[in-house]
């Protein structure tokens, strides 16, 4: 199965900081199509996670643009620009290039 | 507005069954794939299975294959894991979730398996 490896496992920001998330992959995500099938969730404390981002740049429907995805390959960042209490939780990035679709270990962003 | 609503979770002892439901609503249910994944408890996310969208190709992960089974009614706009042999491993929150790319999720519903 493909290891998706987040770093760093914990993070404290103030209000206001931009904050980065890095999802790395044991292979590459890109598939034979061109396509790079990687997501990033969050999950608020006692819920059920969120899409935020899909097929590594787009955002999720309803989500604020200070959330950014970029990468390509095996590297991967999730940016929030101007972190907002409601952004505490943890992030997962999932791939779902290659079967079983696997997730990252998640990061846990605390607010300081 | 997009809604899943799980049930069926509770407690129930090692080596035996238990059916999850998931009711959809807000949405074509029977355009799209549907999954469940799984969280056992103060861990992360684990991909259980996926359904097609006509029932007609089901995908699990390897430590639950032969025991649980996915299925819907597309009729009721309802997914299910009948989850048989159950083990101390399969304790978890159980969450229904559309599509490939799990773009919704309902609330999740607890199974906890032991004696």
């Amino acid at each position: 199965d493909v290891v998706l490896t987040q770093t760093p496992s914990t993070l404290s920001a103030t209000i206001g900081q931009s904050v980065s998330i890095s999802c790395r992959s044991s292979q590459s995500l890109l598939d034979s199509a061109g396509n790079t099938y990687l997501y990033w969730y969050l999950q608020r404390p006692g819920q059920s996670p969120q899409l935020l981002i899909y097929l590594v740049s787009n955002l999720g429907s309803g989500v604020p643009n200070r959330f950014s995805g970029s990468g390509s390959g095996t590297d991967f960042t999730l940016k929030i620009s101007g972190v907002e209490a409601e952004d505490l939780g943890v992030y997962y990035c999932m791939q779902a290039t290659h079967a079983p679709p696997t997730f990252g270990s998640g990061t846990k962003l605390e607010i300081k | 507005e997009v809604q899943l609503v799980e049930s069926g979770g509770g407690l129930v002892q090692p080596g035996r069954s238990m059916k999850l439901s998931c009711a959809a609503s807000g949405f074509t249910f029977n355009n799209y794939d549907m999954a469940w994944v799984c969280q056992a408890p103060k861990k992360g996310l684990e991909w259980v299975a996926t359904i097609s969208y006509d029932g007609s190709s089901t995908y699990y992960r390897d430590s639950v294959k032969g025991r649980f089974t996915i299925s819907r009614d597309n009729a009721k706009s309802t997914l299910y894991l009948q989850m048989d042999s159950l083990r101390s491993e399969d304790t978890a929150t159980y969450y229904c979730a559309r599509g490939w790319y799990f773009d919704f999720w309902g609330p999740g519903t607890m199974v906890t398996v032991s004696s």
